[in-house]
């Protein structure tokens, strides 16, 4: 298996851009989850869907980021507009049951100017 | 919120030596795990731990799950080159929606001279 798939591995936009990331679990997984990591915060939790549903979305900063998950094979996170603290490396991971081992994709660094 | 403190920040080490670091927190948790990230790439689990006072071994690291319960610890011995990296601690918690969810350390970046 090749893993956790993100694209892309590094974004750089303007201040008030829209942005989409992706992801593709790792196949046979029902849990995906999308964190953010700052030098400031660390890892944090944005939220994670089980079988394709949003169970939990109380880390996602505000209104401006957005999370899909429309089959079991891909999950975007959007941030729109983008603003320069948006600026981290976004990971995401999968994993096969609840409680399960998490495997992170490789992230993709964001840089908003 | 649920903190994590993990020390120390960062260590620079000699091939061979023997490196300790943990994570203390006010709360209680029932998993302790740890992590580890090269650069570029995403944290990968290396010891995970599910009962207070659990000791567990992966090769050259041994971690182990604090008694209280707001404590863990993980020992690297015999250093080499590539324990090269940051290692985070997490542990699992209950949000106040019900569902669970991991917190983290800030990491331990750690230096091995040849």
């Amino acid at each position: 298996d090749a893993g956790v798939i993100q694209s892309p591995r590094h974004e750089v936009t303007e201040m008030g851009q829209e942005v989409t990331l992706r992801c593709k679990p790792i196949s046979g997984h029902d849990y995906l989850f999308w964190y953010r990591q700052t030098m400031m915060r660390g890892l944090e939790l944005l939220i994670y869907f089980n079988n394709n549903v949003p169970i939990d979305d109380s880390g996602m900063p505000e209104d401006r980021f957005s999370a899909k998950m429309p089959n079991a094979s891909f999950s975007t996170l959007k941030i729109q507009p983008s603003e320069p603290r948006d600026s981290a490396v976004y990971f995401c991971a999968s994993s096969e049951t609840r409680f399960g081992e998490q495997f992170f994709g490789p992230g993709t660094r964001l840089t908003v100017l | 919120g649920q903190q994590l403190n993990q020390s120390p920040q960062s260590m620079f080490i000699q091939e061979g030596e023997d490196v300790s670091m943990n994570c203390t927190s006010s709360s209680i948790f029932n998993t302790w795990l740890w992590y580890k990230q090269d650069p570029g790439e995403g944290p990968v689990l290396l010891i995970a731990l599910y009962k207070a006072g659990e000791l567990t071994s992966n090769g050259r690291l041994t971690a182990q799950f604090g008694i209280t319960r707001k404590d863990s610890f993980l020992n690297i011995s015999a250093s080499i080159p590539s324990d090269v990296g940051i290692y985070f601690c997490a542990a699992r918690t209950i949000t106040q929606g019900g569902s669970e969810k991991l917190v983290f350390g800030k990491g331990t970046k750690l230096t091995v001279n040849p």
